[in-house]
Formats: structure tokens, C-alpha cells, sequence
């Protein structure tokens, strides 16, 4: 079973000030997923990789497989960036390979 | 082209009262997953359904807890004889077929159960 830890847990932030929210998991995996969601919100999907990086508008993902860590950056923070980032990892490769294993969640707050 | 549809997004039912959650895939999508949010923990994986079967139901409670995705018409969630702990946001999830493994995932805006 795989355990995934977010850093830090609550994150307060200027505007304008870069943002990194850290994930680690245990076991190998077959992706990861970033994922944001507003207080009382649905969820969206930001990002899913398995490798190097990824880049959308002023946010970036990146993975290290060996290292088991993914990071990911917000430039230039603003305050609807405000909301409750997740990080989620899929099961290696085969018949199981749908299933998520969930952070439980980073809480950014970024005030004007 | 719509995306993950849930309905209700809120429902309040009092103990040992049905709940029944509704979710519609995006178009093209037969693959669904259910997961639940329980308050102040993060979201746990329920099962997972593709067209009339279950793939993977090793994440619901053992009783109480069904799901259905039948031929035609939304995925269905029904919990029975709620209880409060069953109080709790439910997100539905939709996928794609992909041949080299899942997809990626598209997020209803989930449902709200209160239990009273």
C-alpha cells in the first residue's frame, strides 16, 4: 500500500510570491496526479505524469521517479489561486493500475 | 461537451433513510470511479465501474453500499439505512478507454451527503 505525504500542510503566501507544495510516496507508481480543489468545490485534474516535467500557464509539475517526489510550483501566486492542492499517486502498471492513492492535501492561502 | 455531471450536489437525509447519488460520465468515457471525502481526511477510493460491470469494489463498505453503472443512464451510488458517519463528500470521477492503462481523469463537482 502506497503512503503519500504532502508538505506542508497549510502554506500562506503573498501575491506574487512563488509557491512549491512537495509530495513523496512510498512505493513505485505508474503516475501522479496534481489536483486542485476550492473550498466547498468540485476537483480538477492539473496534472498527470510519470516523468520529468510539465508546464500550464504559471503552474509546474515535476516528478523524480528514483527519488519518489514530485513538486509543484505556482509563479506568480495570486489569491484565486487559493485552494486546497492534492497530490495523488496510481498503482504500478497491471490489473490494478486505475487506483489512486491520495495526500491528504495542501491548503494554500494567498493573500492579496 | 459537458463534463463529469453529479446530481444532487447536496442532499440531506436523516438516519436509516436511502441516499442515492447520481453520476454522468463525459461523453465518450466507460470507465467510472466513486470516491468519498470524509471530513477533515483526504479522498479514498471506492470502486470502479465500467459499462453493466465492477471492476474493483474493494474500497466500499461491505454493507449498506452499492454501485451500478448499467447500460443506459448515470452511474448510481445508493447507500442504505444511512448513518451519520456516512456524511461525507462524493466525488465521481470519468476516464477515457486508453490503450496503454487509464486515462486521464475528469472530476464531477461531487455531492454533499448530510446525515442528521
Amino acid at each position: 500500500k502506497n503512503e503519500v505525504e504532502q508538505s506542508p500542510q497549510n502554506l500562506t503566501a503573498q501575491e506574487g510570491e512563488f509557491i512549491t507544495i512537495n509530495c513523496s510516496y512510498s512505493v513505485g507508481i505508474s503516475a501522479l496526479h496534481w489536483l486542485q480543489q476550492h473550498p466547498g468545490g468540485g476537483i480538477v485534474s492539473l496534472f498527470m505524469l510519470s516523468s520529468g516535467k510539465k508546464k500550464h500557464g504559471r503552474l509546474i509539475a515535476t516528478i523524480n521517479i528514483q527519488e519518489k517526489h514530485s513538486s509543484l510550483h505556482i509563479t506568480a501566486s495570486h489569491p484565486r489561486d487559493s485552494a486546497v492542492y492534492i497530490c495523488a499517486v496510481r498503482s504500478p502498471s497491471g490489473g490494478s493500475n486505475y487506483k489512486l492513492t491520495f495526500g491528504k492535501g495542501t491548503l494554500l492561502t494567498v493573500n492579496p | 461537451n459537458a463534463g463529469v455531471m453529479q446530481n444532487p450536489r447536496h442532499l440531506v437525509r436523516r438516519r436509516g433513510q436511502e441516499a442515492r447519488l447520481r453520476c454522468s460520465p463525459m461523453k465518450g468515457h466507460s470507465h467510472v470511479y466513486w470516491y468519498r471525502q470524509l471530513p477533515e481526511e483526504g479522498l479514498k477510493f471506492m470502486v470502479y465501474l465500467q459499462k453493466e460491470n465492477i471492476i474493483d469494489e474493494s474500497g466500499m463498505p461491505k454493507e449498506r453500499f452499492s454501485a451500478e453503472f448499467p447500460k443506459e443512464g448515470p452511474s448510481i451510488l445508493r447507500i442504505q439505512q444511512v448513518v451519520r458517519g456516512d456524511s461525507a463528500a462524493y466525488f465521481c470521477a470519468s476516464s477515457p478507454p486508453s490503450g496503454s492503462g487509464v486515462g486521464e481523469l475528469f472530476f464531477g463537482e461531487g455531492s454533499r451527503l448530510t446525515v442528521l
